[in-house]
This record gives C-alpha cells, sequence and structure tokens, in this order.
C-alpha cells in the first residue's frame, strides 16, 4: 500500500530565508509526483509536475527534484516571501490512483 | 478561462441528515474527482469520473455515500445519511486526460464545500 509521508509537518523561517520541503513514499512504481499549494479555506493550486522518467522542474523560485529509486522527492523554495506562506501538499499517482501526503505548513516571518 | 465551480461554500447540518454537494468542471475537461479531506490530514480521492462513467470509487462509502456524473459534465456527490465523521471539506478537480494507467496530468481544483455535521 502506497504511503506518503511529509516532512516537516509545520515550518517557521525569516522572510529572504532558502528552504526545502520533503516528501517521500513507500512504493517507488509512480507515474508521476505532484506539489501542490493549499492556502486556508481554498482549494489546491498545481506548482509543480514531475513524470517519473524526469529527474527535477522548475517554475521561478520553485524547484522540485525526484529521485524515484529512494522515494524521495523535494520541493526548494528560493528566497521565501511572506506570500508564500500556506500549506504544500505532495502527490503520487500510480495505477491512476493518486494518493496525497499530510502536507507542511508553511510559515514565512516578516 | 473560468475554473472550477462548487456549490455550497460552507453547508452545517445534523446527523443523519442528507446533504449534497454540485460540482461544475472546467470546459471540456473529461475526468472529474471528488475528495474528502479531512482537518489536518491529505485530500482522500472518493470518486473519478471518465466522462459519465466511473473510473475508481474503491474509496468511497457505497452505503451512504453516492455520486453521479450526467452527460458527463456537471457532478453531485451526496451523503445520506450523515454521519459526525463526515465533517471535512469536499473537493471537487478536474482535468483534461485521464483513465486508466494513464499519466497525471495537472488537476485543477475547486475552492471545496465545508461540511460540518453536529
Amino acid at each position: 500500500k502506497q504511503e506518503v509521508t511529509q516532512i516537516p509537518a509545520a515550518l517557521s523561517v525569516p522572510e529572504g530565508e532558502n528552504l526545502v520541503l520533503n516528501c517521500s513514499f513507500t512504493d517507488s512504481a509512480i507515474y508521476n509526483l505532484q506539489w501542490f499549494r493549499q492556502d486556508p479555506g481554498k482549494g489546491l493550486t498545481s506548482l509543480l509536475l514531475i513524470q517519473s522518467s524526469q529527474r527535477e522542474q522548475t517554475s521561478g523560485r520553485l524547484n522540485a527534484s525526484l529521485d524515484k529509486s529512494s522515494g524521495r522527492s523535494t520541493l526548494y523554495i528560493a528566497a521565501s516571501q511572506p506570500g508564500d506562506s500556506a500549506t504544500y501538499l505532495c502527490a503520487v499517482n500510480r495505477d491512476d490512483k493518486i494518493i496525497f501526503g499530510k502536507g507542511t505548513r508553511l510559515h514565512i516571518l516578516p | 478561462e473560468a475554473g472550477v465551480a462548487q456549490s455550497p461554500r460552507y453547508k452545517i447540518i445534523e446527523k443523519r441528515q442528507s446533504v449534497a454537494f454540485w460540482c461544475n468542471p472546467i470546459s471540456g475537461h473529461a475526468t472529474l474527482y471528488w475528495y474528502q479531506q479531512i482537518l489536518g490530514q491529505g485530500p482522500k480521492l472518493l470518486i473519478q469520473f471518465q466522462n459519465n462513467g466511473v473510473v475508481d470509487d474503491s474509496q468511497l462509502p457505497k452505503d451512504r455515500f453516492s455520486a453521479e456524473r450526467l452527460k458527463g459534465v456537471d457532478s453531485t456527490l451526496k451523503i445520506q445519511p450523515a454521519k459526525l465523521e463526515d465533517s471535512a471539506v469536499y473537493l471537487c478537480a478536474s482535468s483534461s486526460a485521464g483513465g486508466r494507467g494513464r499519466a497525471l496530468e495537472t488537476q485543477y481544483f475547486g475552492p471545496g464545500t465545508r461540511l460540518l455535521v453536529l
């Protein structure tokens, strides 16, 4: 059974710092992995999608890496801003079943 | 491009009552998903439609939950009767691709319906 774990559960960092969010999954046979952002009281916004054949994807200040063999992905946020405060979720897809982690609650201190 | 629409945004009911949620996906999106997100947890897939057919409903509590997607566009999710543990946010999402064995394309999520069962 696929399990997705995100560490840490919560994180507070001063504005301007670079930070890394971690995601691990137990079954490496995935089609792809996706990182989402969720703001309080709102739905999810897709940030980056990494296909199983890829090792990383970049969008602006965000960079996501995937090491399928070790069952790990990281989301790197450069030069953090208060507007980055949100919950970040990763999700893996295998056999058309999408499994989410519980998320990391990120708070950027002004 | 209009996003995924959901209504109502909030609903408070008493246990054993019935409730229905509505979702209108992005125009042209063949695949529609309903998720349940309990506070502090990640979303859990309840049911996935490809056009008006069910692709996966393995995690749908079928004794009390039902969903339909008539004409392959809008969808409704119903709970009857509701239990306290059904209190959660119900998220609807859609994507332009999907189906068994296909790589996941980006899903677009609606704002969700927050349900509180008293």
